[in-house]
């Protein structure tokens, strides 16, 4: 079946610091999503990407849909504490409607 | 509250017990998802539903598995005579045509 490689697979940074994790496919997908996911709860959708090269920022997240449609990263800015959590890149191809995801990028944030 | 509600949020059985699980899709959003979810893994597609039609199973979803959404609303989820194995995070989600997935908190299930 079709997987994605996450990378890394987990990251302990300072606060203040940048963060940037990806996600690539062995197939071309047509949307790329990013979303994170607290303990206890469902993932969140931070940022949806449609097109390749498409670069999008939700405040201090930015995102991109890389040109061979087979990656995509996912950048932090200046972390803060309430950013623990695992993210995750999920990614669906043509009219396919299901979603498969990435094992996910555990962030710890030290105040 | 406007987003997808799962119930009940925790489920523990004994092996062997039938459980169901409710899900609450957006109001508006004509598709809903099912995706189970284990420790340190990304959530794993189920079934789909579009409106009240089931259009596609995963091979995950053994016989022991039925979902349902009979008015094109709210959705369960039954797993008959559990396993150990079945012990997971259930996800439900929804959307409008294929517009991003909303996803809620879920159902763990703890199977004794």
């Amino acid at each position: 079946g079709q997987q994605l490689n996450q990378s890394p697979q987990s990251m302990f940074i300072q606060e203040g610091e940048d963060v940037s994790m990806n996600c690539t496919s062995s197939s071309i997908f047509n949307t790329w999503l990013w979303y994170k996911q607290e303990p206890g709860e469902g993932p969140v959708l931070l940022i949806a990407l449609y097109k390749a090269g498409e670069l999008t920022s939700n405040g201090r997240l930015t995102a991109q849909f890389g040109i061979t449609r087979k990656d995509s990263f996912l950048n932090i800015s200046a972390s803060i504490p309430s950013d623990v959590g695992i993210y995750f890149c999920a990614c669906r191809g043509g009219s396919n409607y299901k979603l498969t995801f990435g094992k996910g990028t555990l962030l710890t944030v030290n105040p | 509250d406007t987003g997808v509600s799962q119930d009940p949020r925790h489920k523990i059985t004994k092996r062997g017990q039938n459980v169901t699980f409710r899900c609450d899709p957006i109001s508006e959003h004509n598709r809903l998802y099912w995706y189970r979810q284990t420790l340190g893994q990304g959530p794993e597609f189920l079934t789909y539903f579009q409106n009240e039609a089931q259009l596609e199973k995963s091979r995950l979803l053994s016989d022991r598995f039925s979902a349902e959404r009979p008015k094109g609303s709210f959705s369960t989820l039954e797993i008959q005579r559990t396993e150990q194995g079945d012990s997971a995070m259930y996800l439900c989600a929804s959307s409008l045509d294929l517009t991003p997935q909303h996803f809620g908190d879920g159902t763990r299930l703890s199977i004794l």
